[in-house]
């Protein structure tokens, strides 16, 4: 059984510019979220995914785009990043929707300059 | 608005017991979980509550009252490899919300 999985571990980028972050769920997981965590601060959700819809999204401008493929990957897409945008981004897997035991990934930290 | 509420510190000595409370308002409420998180770590999960009571597993604890909007993760027989921070996390609705964290201190 592998765990969840997140790529790259670190990245650094300009203001403006756009990122893209990966996300492989465990094993036998439908479900991905995604957050977004400040130095300090809790885990801010982003969105969900449940069986490639999304299906839960926090407050967060459409520049925050995401996608679910049929193997249950995900990915998480930035536009025009700014400079509040640093942060480790976090991905989470679960099963049928259910969020009452989420398995983290290690995250990607984001730097924007 | 929703929102949880946990303290932003809590320090204990090693081998003492610790409780850490969350309050929570939100709308829509299926339960509320428990994560743990060492620098520079992802959140691991610890426990999980969508009935009143207690639920417990090995040292740590967890409890809920859903009448009262509150929870709280109970530590015991504290180690230093338990210096982290705690999150209490509710699904409410079509979001899951996250506390600010309590960042636990051990001393010797």
């Amino acid at each position: 059984e592998t765990g969840v999985t997140q790529s790259p571990t670190h990245l650094i980028k300009t203001r403006g510019q756009q990122v893209t972050l990966r996300c492989s769920s465990q094993s036998g997981h439908n479900t991905v979220s995604w957050y977004q965590q400040a130095l300090g601060q809790g885990p801010q959700f982003i969105f969900q995914y449940y069986r490639e819809e999304e299906n839960g999204r926090g407050n967060f401008p459409p520049r925050f785009s995401g996608l679910q493929f049929p193997n249950y990957s995900s990915e998480l897409n930035v536009n025009a990043l700014e400079l509040d945008d640093s942060a480790l981004y976090l991905c989470a897997s679960s099963s049928q929707g259910l969020n009452e035991k989420l398995f983290f990934g290690s995250g990607t930290q984001l730097s924007v300059l | 608005g929703q929102s949880l509420e946990q303290p932003s510190e809590v320090t204990a000595v090693e081998g003492a017991i610790v409780q850490i409370n969350c309050t929570y308002q939100t709308s829509g409420f299926y339960g509320l979980s428990w994560y743990q998180q060492h620098d520079g770590g992802a959140p691991t999960f610890l426990s999980y509550n969508a009935l009143d009571g207690l639920e417990e597993t090995g040292r740590f604890s967890s409890f809920l009252s859903r009448s009262d909007s509150y929870g709280y993760l109970l530590l015991q027989e504290l180690q230093m490899k338990d210096s982290a921070s705690y999150f209490c996390a509710v699904e409410g609705g079509d979001k899951i919300i996250f506390g600010k964290g309590t960042r636990l201190h051990i001393l010797p």
